[in-house]
C-alpha cells in the first residue's frame, strides 16, 4: 500500500531538548510539507522541500529544523529554541510543487506535548 | 484580512439534509481548490478538488468554484452520521519564481443529528 508514515505517533519533550520526528511517504512524490496545527487555527507550513537535497522556510521555520537526503524521508527536528512546541504535527507530500493540479497527501501525524 | 476564511460552526444538519460549507478567499490569483475532512484527533483527508468554476460532482458531494466572487463550497447530499467532522478548505496559490502556497482556512466543524 502507498502512502506516509510518521512517527512517533505520540510524543513528550522536556524543556530544552531537541525531538526528530519522522516523516516517510512510498507514493513516489518529489515534494514533501510539514505542518503544525493548533486548536482554533489552521494548518501552518513549516518547512517544504521540492526535491532531494534541497528544503525550503515555511511561515514558521523559527526554531525548527530539516533534512532531506533521500527522496522518501523528510525528518522534522524540533529544537529547543521553539518557544511553544505542543502541537499536532503533520507531513505531507505531493507530486510536485510547480503544478496547479498539486494535491497534497498527509500522514497520520504526531501529536507533541511538552512537559 | 485572513487569506481563506471559513465559518467555525458548529454547522449542524439533520441525517439525509443537505450540508452546505463555504469558504472565501483574498488572493484572485489563487488557481486550485480543495476540500479536507478531519475526523478529531487525525489527519486531514482529501475529499475533493476543484480546479475551474462550475460544479464538480464526486458521489454525495459536490464542490462549486466563483472565482469572480471568490468563493468555494462544498455541499454533502444525503448527509450521514459519519460526516460529522471538520472540513478544512485549502486554497493553491502559484507564485512565479517561487514556489506554490496551500493556505488553509481554520475548518467548519460539521455535525449530522439522528
Amino acid at each position: 500500500d502507498g502512502g506516509i508514515t510518521q512517527s512517533p505517533k505520540y510524543l513528550f519533550r522536556k524543556e530544552g531538548q531537541n525531538v526528530t520526528l519522522s516523516c516517510e511517504q512510498n507514493l513516489n512524490h518529489d515534494a514533501m510539507y510539514w505542518y503544525r496545527q493548533d486548536p482554533g487555527q489552521g494548518l501552518r507550513l513549516i518547512y517544504y522541500s521540492q526535491i532531494v537535497n534541497d528544503f525550503q522556510k515555511g511561515d514558521i521555520a523559527e526554531g525548527y529544523s530539516v533534512s532531506r537526503e533521500k527522496k522518501e524521508s523528510f525528518p522534522l527536528t524540533v529544537t529547543s529554541a521553539q518557544k511553544n512546541p505542543t502541537a499536532f504535527y503533520l507531513c505531507a507530500s505531493s507530486k510536485g510543487q510547480g503544478s496547479s493540479y498539486n494535491e497534497q497527501f498527509f500522514g497520520p501525524g504526531t501529536r507533541l506535548t511538552v512537559l | 484580512q485572513k487569506e481563506v476564511e471559513q465559518n467555525s460552526g458548529p454547522l449542524s444538519v439533520p441525517e439525509g439534509a443537505i450540508a452546505s460549507l463555504n469558504c472565501t478567499y483574498s488572493d484572485r490569483v489563487s488557481q486550485s481548490f480543495f476540500w479536507y475532512r478531519q475526523y478529531s484527533g487525525k489527519s486531514p483527508e482529501l475529499i475533493m478538488s476543484i480546479y475551474s468554476n462550475g460544479d464538480k460532482e464526486d458521489g454525495r458531494f459536490t464542490a462549486q468554484l466563483n472565482k469572480a466572487s471568490q468563493y468555494v463550497s462544498l455541499l454533502i447530499r444525503d448527509s450521514q452520521p459519519s460526516d460529522s467532522a471538520t472540513y478544512l478548505c485549502a486554497v493553491l496559490t502559484l507564485n512565479t519564481g517561487t514556489a506554490s502556497k496551500l493556505t488553509f482556512g481554520t475548518g467548519t466543524r460539521l455535525q449530522v443529528t439522528l
